[in-house]
C-alpha cells in the first residue's frame, strides 16, 4: 500500500537522550514535512525538504535535527536540547511544495 | 511572516445545525488554501483545497469552504452536521509554494 509511515506509534525516553524518529514514504513525492502537535497550539512546522540533500528550518526548529539522504525517508532527531520534547510527532509529504501534503499516523513522544 | 487564524476554538452543536468555521491568513501574495480533518484517533486527512478559479470550492462529506481574496478568509461551511463530524479542523496555507502552514485548529463537537 502506498502511503506515509512512522515508527514507533509510542515512544518513551529518558531526559537527556537524543531519539530518532522514522518516517518514510513510497509515494514518490519531492517534499516531506515534520509537524509538532500540541493541544490548543494547532501543527507547528519543524522542518521541511523540497528535495534530496536539502531542508529549512521551521517555525520551532531549535533542539530538533533532520537529514534527507534518500527521497523516501526523513528521520527526526529530537536531541537533549529541546526543552519540552513531548509531544505527538506528525510527518507529511506532498509530491512538491505547495500541493496537498498526506500524513502519517503520528509518533506520540513521552520524555521522562 | 506568515500566519493562519482560527478564531473558533471549540464549537458544539446539535445533529443537522449548519456550521461555520472561520480561518484568516496574513500573506498578500499568492496562495494555496487546505482544510485538513482529524477525526479521534485517525490521521490528518484533506477535506478540500483551493489553489485557483472558483472561489467556492466543494471537498467530501458535504464540506465546502469560500475564499475571499479581500477578506483574506477562507471559511469552511457544511449546511447540516452530523455526530460522524466530530473532529478537530485545521486550516492551512502554502504561501507562493513556501513552507505549509497550520492554523491552531477547531475542536467540533456535534451530538445527537
Amino acid at each position: 500500500d502506498g502511503g506515509i509511515t512512522q515508527s514507533p506509534k509510542y515512544l518513551f525516553r529518558k531526559e537527556g537522550q537524543n531519539v530518532t524518529l522514522s518516517c518514510e514514504q513510497n509515494l514518490n513525492h519531492d517534499a516531506m514535512y515534520w509537524y509538532r502537535q500540541d493541544p490548543g497550539q494547532g501543527l507547528r512546522l519543524i522542518y521541511y525538504s523540497q528535495i534530496v540533500n536539502d531542508f529549512q528550518k521551521g517555525d520551532i526548529a531549535e533542539g530538533y535535527s533532520v537529514s534527507r539522504e534518500k527521497k523516501e525517508s526523513f528521520p527526526l532527531t529530537v536531541t537533549s536540547a529541546q526543552k519540552n520534547p513531548t509531544a505527538f510527532y506528525l510527518c507529511a509529504s506532498s509530491i512538491r511544495q505547495g500541493t496537498e501534503a498526506f500524513f502519517g499516523q503520528g509518533t506520540r513522544l513521552t520524555v521522562v | 511572516a506568515q500566519s493562519v487564524s482560527q478564531h473558533n476554538h471549540h464549537v458544539i452543536l446539535s445533529e443537522a445545525a449548519s456550521l461555520e468555521l472561520g480561518c484568516n491568513y496574513s500573506y498578500g501574495g499568492t496562495v494555496n488554501l487546505f482544510w485538513y480533518v482529524q477525526y479521534p484517533g485517525q490521521h490528518l486527512q484533506l477535506l478540500l483545497k483551493y489553489f485557483s478559479g472558483d472561489p467556492l470550492v466543494k471537498g467530501i462529506k458535504g464540506f465546502e469552504a469560500e475564499f475571499i481574496k479581500s477578506k483574506f478568509s477562507f471559511n469552511l461551511r457544511k449546511p447540516s452536521v452530523q455526530w460522524s463530524d466530530t473532529a478537530e479542523y485545521f486550516c492551512a496555507v502554502n504561501a507562493n509554494t513556501d513552507k505549509l502552514i497550520f492554523g491552531t485548529g477547531t475542536r467540533l463537537q456535534v451530538f445527537p
